[in-house]
């Protein structure tokens, strides 16, 4: 079974350019999670799909940030337009149902805004 | 709210000595709690998981902990390092009221010397 994939594994733009992060989750897991780590901090919760709608967003740090999951099977999650603030590393994970069944993450994309 | 304190954000050991990582909790909710870990560019793995059942939790490569409700701690401990358990290890706690946002904490390094 293939794990969790993420695409790009690093990604590095200019202040103010976009740039889409893609997520493909284990094949029969509806429930999709983003998770960020900026550095130095903790790894915080952005938001977590079921299916193909958003069940919680409440971690997305401001309308910069736009997660779409169409169909319900891979996700992006669009920055647009970049700032500095935004560099980390972007974790995806996705799990079989909710109230603690596993998580299952990816490798992570880093993105490194200049 | 949920929170959690891992209380050093590196431990050294030595090969073949004992492993003691430190996490403190907070939770409205009969938490769940996790440790999971990350090698370098890989994606985190789920060591162990405790949900309720007994508070002594097994996880994998030897490593296990003990949910401790009246200190509310949940360490993670191994007999033996391997210079393969080199990381970073988060611990985790999960809301079980149905809802599966996972909280952080910062993470801790753990460095093996030969």
């Amino acid at each position: 079974e293939a794990g969790v994939t993420q695409f790009p594994s690093h990604s590095v733009i200019e202040k103010g350019q976009t740039v889409t992060l893609r997520c493909d989750p284990i094949s029969g897991h509806d429930n999709l999670y983003w998770y960020r780590r900026v550095m130095g901090k903790e790894i915080k919760f952005l938001l977590h799909f079921v299916k193909e709608s958003k069940q919680d967003e409440s971690g997305m740090p401001n309308n910069r940030f736009l997660a779409e999951r169409t169909g319900g099977t891979y996700s992006t999650l669009k920055v647009q337009p970049a700032e500095l603030e935004d560099s980390g590393v972007y974790f995806c994970a996705s799990s079989r149902g909710q109230g603690g069944y596993e998580q299952y993450f990816g490798p992570g994309t880093r993105l490194t805004v200049t | 709210a949920q929170s959690v304190t891992q209380l050093d954000s590196h431990v050294s050991v030595s090969e073949g000595t004992p492993v003691l990582l430190r996490c403190n909790y907070s939770s409205s909710y009969s938490p769940s709690l996790f440790w999971y870990v990350q090698h370098p560019n890989k994606g985190l793995q789920l060591l162990l998981k405790y949900t309720s059942a007994a508070t002594l939790v097994k996880g994998i490569n030897g490593f296990e902990a003990e949910f401790k409700k009246s200190e509310t701690s949940f360490h993670l401990t191994k007999p033996s390092a391997h210079m393969s358990d080199a990381a970073e290890y988060f611990c985790v706690v999960s809301d079980r009221s149905g809802y599966s946002t996972l909280t952080f904490g910062k993470g801790t390094m753990l460095l093996v010397s030969p």
